[in-house]
């Protein structure tokens, strides 16, 4: 079975405190991960994509195929990175097709 | 460039009554999505189109949902007649190529509240 699953519905954390969002996933090919973003009152949006190898606004994500995770991590957590965050699989040669986990909620506080 | 648009933003139905929704895609992408997130959840893909063709409608109930994308450009999904379930956000999102895994960029959302 193709799955995603975010365990935490609910992070909160302190500004400047490290963040890790977890991911997990279930794929028996090779996948593609992302991780998509929404801000309040924003649309879904692309954050990170682990072929990318790039760090965006201070976010990180490895890909760990032996325990399936693309955890996302950040050193530092500023307000400004409360959100909505959704870990995504694209299973290889399905259409470009994405399946999401249910989304942790991010919450920084001053 | 202009995004993916969806409307209409909002609407309340009752249940039974029908309702649809309409999305127009980046210019140039090929393959458009609808995806449904209900409260609390995940979005998850509803049916997927490459070009006016259908990739993927494995997890469209078709008994009450249609959807179409007649000239490769815009869509319209369809809902008639809605349930108490059918209370969603329904996403459209839109990707250059239907290969490999694509970066999808995605519409605002139409809320449907179904009473």
């Amino acid at each position: 079975a193709q799955r995603v699953t975010q365990p935490e519905k609910l992070l909160s954390v302190f500004k400047g405190a490290p963040v890790e969002l977890k991911c997990n996933y279930s794929y028996s090919g090779s996948p593609e991960l992302f991780w998509y973003v929404q801000y309040s009152r924003q649309r879904l949006q692309l954050l990170l994509r682990h072929i990318s190898r790039e760090s965006i606004k201070g976010f990180t994500a490895d890909l760990n195929k032996g325990e399936t995770s693309f955890h996302l991590k950040k050193p530092f957590a500023q307000e400004e990175d409360s959100a909505m965050y959704y870990c995504a699989l694209g299973p290889y040669n399905q259409g470009g097709k994405l399946i999401f986990g249910q989304g942790t909620e991010l919450s920084v506080k001053p | 460039e202009a995004g993916v648009a969806q409307s209409p933003r909002y609407k309340i139905i009752e249940k039974r009554q029908s309702v649809a929704f309409w999305c127009n895609p980046i210019s140039g992408h090929a393959t458009l999505y609808w995806y449904q997130q209900i409260l609390g959840q995940g979005p998850k893909l509803l049916i997927q189109f490459q070009n006016n063709g259908v990739v993927d409608d494995s997890q469209l109930p078709k008994d009450r949902f249609s959807a179409e994308r007649l000239k490769g450009v815009d869509s319209t999904l369809k809902i008639q007649p809605a349930k108490l379930e059918d209370s969603a956000v329904y996403l459209c999102a839109s990707s250059l190529r239907g290969t490999g895994a694509n970066v999808l960029t995605f519409g605002a959302g139409s809320r449907l509240t179904v009473l």
